[in-house]
C-alpha cells in the first residue's frame, strides 16, 4: 500500500514569499490533515478535512495560510505571505473514517526554511 | 483534552527494555492513550493504543494501571533503530491528535 505522498519535500524561500505544499493521501483514506512542526516541538495540527470539507482550523493562521481539499482526495497548503516563524516542517497525515485505532498516517514532510 | 507529561530524554543501551511513562492525571473516563513513534526527517507512526490494563503487538507493551493516571510504553530489547521521539497522547479513540514535546530515546550500542 502506498504511502501518503508530499511534495517538495524541501523549500527555501524569503520573507514575504508564498508557497504551496502538496499532499497526496492514502487511497481511500476521508480524512486529512496538516501539521506544522517546528523543531524540537511536537507536530501542531493546522486544519483537519473530511472528504473535501473542513472539519477543524481552529489554529490555521487564515490571515496568512490557506488550505483546500478538492475533489476530496488530493490537498494542498499555502502560505502567502511567509514569516520567519513559518520555519518547520509540513506534515500531512491521512486516517480512514472507520477503523478501531486513532492511527493517522503521516506523510515525510516538507521541510520550509524562511530567510 | 488531558495534558500528558513525560520525560524529555532517556538513553539506554543496546539489547535493553525500556519503559517510558507517562502521566496524564486528568484522562477523560472515554479517553483513550495513544503512541506515537518519530525517526529524524520522517513524521510520526503510531505505535500503540489503550484504554486499560495491559495492550502488547508485535511492536510494544502499553501498561496501564486501574486508575488511568499514568501509563507506561515498554520496548523490550532495543536496538540502534530505536532511537526516535517518543509521543505519548490522551484524547479520545479517533479524536485530534494533542502532542507534547515527546521523549527523545538514545539507544547506545
Amino acid at each position: 500500500e502506498a504511502g501518503v505522498a508530499q511534495s517538495p519535500r524541501y523549500k527555501i524561500i524569503e520573507k514575504r514569499q508564498s508557497v504551496a505544499f502538496w499532499c497526496n493521501p492514502i487511497s481511500g483514506h476521508a480524512t486529512l490533515y496538516w501539521y506544522q512542526q517546528i523543531l524540537g516541538q511536537g507536530p501542531k495540527l493546522l486544519i483537519q478535512f473530511q472528504n473535501n470539507g473542513v472539519v477543524d482550523d481552529s489554529q490555521l493562521p487564515k490571515d496568512r495560510f490557506s488550505a483546500e481539499r478538492l475533489k476530496g482526495v488530493d490537498s494542498t497548503l499555502k502560505i502567502q505571505p511567509a514569516k520567519l516563524e513559518d520555519s518547520a516542517v509540513y506534515l500531512c497525515a491521512s486516517r480512514t473514517v472507520s477503523g478501531g485505532y486513532n492511527e493517522q498516517f503521516f506523510g515525510p514532510g516538507t521541510r520550509l526554511t524562511v530567510l | 483534552l488531558a495534558k500528558t507529561t513525560q520525560p524529555i530524554s532517556m538513553d539506554s543501551y543496546e539489547g535493553q527494555e525500556v519503559n517510558i511513562t507517562c502521566s496524564h492525571n486528568n484522562i477523560a473516563t472515554n479517553d483513550y492513550i495513544t503512541w506515537y513513534q518519530q525517526f529524524p526527517s520522517q513524521g510520526p507512526r503510531f505505535i500503540i493504543q489503550g484504554y486499560k490494563t495491559k495492550v502488547t503487538n508485535e511492536v510494544a507493551s502499553l501498561f496501564i494501571p486501574a486508575d488511568r493516571k499514568s501509563s507506561t510504553l515498554s520496548l523490550p530489547r532495543v536496538s540502534l533503530s530505536d532511537t526516535a521521539v517518543y509521543y505519548c497522547l490522551v484524547g479520545s479513540r479517533r479524536g485530534k491528535l494533542i502532542f507534547g514535546q515527546g521523549t527523545e530515546l538514545s539507544v547506545k550500542p
